[in-house]
């Protein structure tokens, strides 16, 4: 089965740039999704299909994808950020969750 | 604007099979594309997806799971039912569904959730 792998935490100073990875075989070849979640609260979509943004999401947030690594990358990081974020894929018909990256804010 | 709410038992015993409902507003699962997924988080954990139902009724389940989950839908009441049967204390998580399509599969927007305690 596919495995996604992601660092359990980042930390990261406010109005500085966090870079949360998202590790896979070949994970460039796949369309890859990032949620964020608040503690006590459901799953929010910040990023589909690499690196779009829904509606409502801002444009701090950013993502790529290459090789065998995505990136969530958050700029100007604010004290709201700090969240659980987490990585996703359909591989096989299957819908796959990275592990989650604790981001803390310093 | 959609939103989803899951129901169903707080407390489960060992063994025993649960039954969560997704009820949803704002879609209809007999829309080409539309589909709704599970996805449960045990506390402190990560998530992990479960199983979804498409708006043709083909339906996906964790290849870990399969043998004890089964999914269906009920178009007329715009729900989604989740069945999982020998529920163990491992199985404790907050329980959720949210919307998806065979379009793009991502999941957006989530229901609050459901926590589900395995205990006897």
């Amino acid at each position: 089965s596919y495995v996604l792998t992601q660092p359990p935490s980042v930390s990261v100073a406010p109005g500085k740039t966090a870079r949360i990875t998202c590790g896979g075989n070949n994970i460039g070849s796949k369309s890859v999704h990032w949620y964020q979640q608040k503690p006590g609260q459901a799953p929010v979509l910040v990023i589909y299909y690499d690196r779009d943004r829904p509606s409502g999401i801002p444009e701090r947030f950013s993502g790529s994808n290459s090789g065998n690594t995505a990136t969530l990358t958050i700029s100007r990081v604010e004290a709201g950020d700090e969240a659980d974020y987490y990585c996703q894929v359909w591989d096989s018909s299957y819908v796959v969750f990275g592990g989650g990256t604790k981001l803390t804010v310093l | 604007q959609i939103t989803l709410k899951e129901s169903g038992p707080t407390l489960v015993k060992p063994t025993q099979t649960l039954t969560l409902t997704c009820t949803f507003s704002g879609f209809s699962l007999s829309t080409s594309g539309v589909g709704v997924g599970w996805i449960r988080q045990p506390p402190g954990k990560a998530l992990e997806w479960l199983a979804l139902i498409y708006w043709n009724d083909d339906k996906r389940y964790s290849p870990s799971l399969k043998s004890r989950l089964t999914i269906t839908k009920d178009t007329s009441k715009n729900q989604v039912v989740l069945t999982m049967t020998n529920m163990d204390p491992v199985d404790t998580a907050t329980y959720y569904c949210a919307q998806t399509s065979n379009f793009h599969n991502w999941f957006d927007p989530w229901g609050q959730g459901t926590l589900v305690t395995v205990s006897s």
